[in-house]
C-alpha cells in the first residue's frame, strides 16, 4: 500500500544531542511537510518542501533544518535540541494543493 | 483572519447518539474544508472534506454540513461508537495554497 512511514517512531536524545527524523512516502507526492505536535494541540507547522522549494514558518526556530534529497525522502534535523523541543513530529505529503496524508509521526523525549 | 474556531473542546457522547463538532473561519479565500481523525500516538487520518460550492457531503456515518453565508461547517457522527472516540482536528485551505490551518481540536469520548 502507498504510505508514509516515518522512522523512528520513538526518538530519545540528550539535551543539546543532534538528532534527525526521517520520512519516506511511496505515494509519488511531490509536496512533503513537517509538523511539531505537542500533546493537545493541533499540528504546528514547521517547514514544507514544494517539490525541492523549501519554505520555512516564520516562527520556526533555526534550531530546526530539513533535507530533501529526493522525492521519497525528507529529514528533520534538530541542531540542538532543548526540553522543550519534545513533542510528536509528523510528515505530511500532498499532490500539489490536494489532501494531505499524515505518517503515524515519531514521538521525540529530550532528557 | 487565518484562523479556524473549533469547538467544544472536548465532547461526551452516549453509544447510538450524534456528535456534532463545530467550525468556523474568516478567510474568505478558504476553498477546501477537510475534518482529520488522531488516536492516541498515531499521525491525523483524513476522514472526509467538503468544498464550499456543496452544503453536506455524506461518507458512512460521518457527514460535513457547510454554511458557507456563516462562515461554519461542522461534523456530524451518526449512531456514535466506543471506536470513535479520538480527537478530531478541522482544517481550512484557500485555494492555490498548500498549507492546511488547524482549528484547535475536539477530544470525543463515546461512552456505552
Amino acid at each position: 500500500d502507498a504510505m508514509v512511514i516515518q522512522n523512528p517512531r520513538y526518538q530519545v536524545t540528550q539535551f543539546g544531542k543532534p538528532v534527525t527524523l526521517s520520512c519516506s512516502q511511496t505515494l509519488n507526492h511531490n509536496v512533503m511537510y513537517w509538523y511539531q505536535q505537542k500533546s493537545s494541540q493541533a499540528p504546528k507547522l514547521l517547514f514544507h518542501y514544494y517539490d525541492k522549494d523549501f519554505n520555512n514558518e516564520a516562527d520556526t526556530p533555526d534550531n530546526f533544518q530539513s533535507r530533501r534529497p529526493n522525492t521519497s525522502f525528507c529529514f528533520l534535523d534538530i541542531r540542538s535540541p532543548g526540553l522543550g523541543d519534545a513533542a510528536m513530529y509528523l510528515c505530511a505529503t500532498s499532490r500539489n494543493t490536494y489532501e494531505q496524508y499524515f505518517g503515524p509521526g515519531t514521538r521525540l523525549t529530550v532528557t | 483572519q487565518q484562523q479556524v474556531k473549533q469547538s467544544p473542546q472536548s465532547l461526551i457522547v452516549q453509544k447510538g447518539g450524534i456528535s456534532i463538532i463545530n467550525c468556523a473561519y474568516e478567510n474568505t479565500a478558504f476553498d477546501y474544508f477537510p475534518w482529520y481523525q488522531q488516536f492516541p500516538g498515531k499521525g491525523p487520518a483524513l476522514l472526509i472534506a467538503i468544498r464550499p460550492d456543496v452544503s453536506e457531503k455524506k461518507e458512512g456515518r460521518f457527514t460535513i454540513s457547510f454554511n458557507k453565508s456563516a462562515k461554519q461547517f461542522s461534523l456530524h457522527i451518526m449512531d456514535s461508537q466506543p471506536g470513535d472516540s479520538a480527537t478530531y482536528f478541522c482544517a481550512a485551505r484557500g485555494f492555490g495554497n498548500e498549507k492546511l490551518t488547524f482549528g484547535t481540536g475536539t477530544r470525543l469520548t463515546i461512552i456505552p
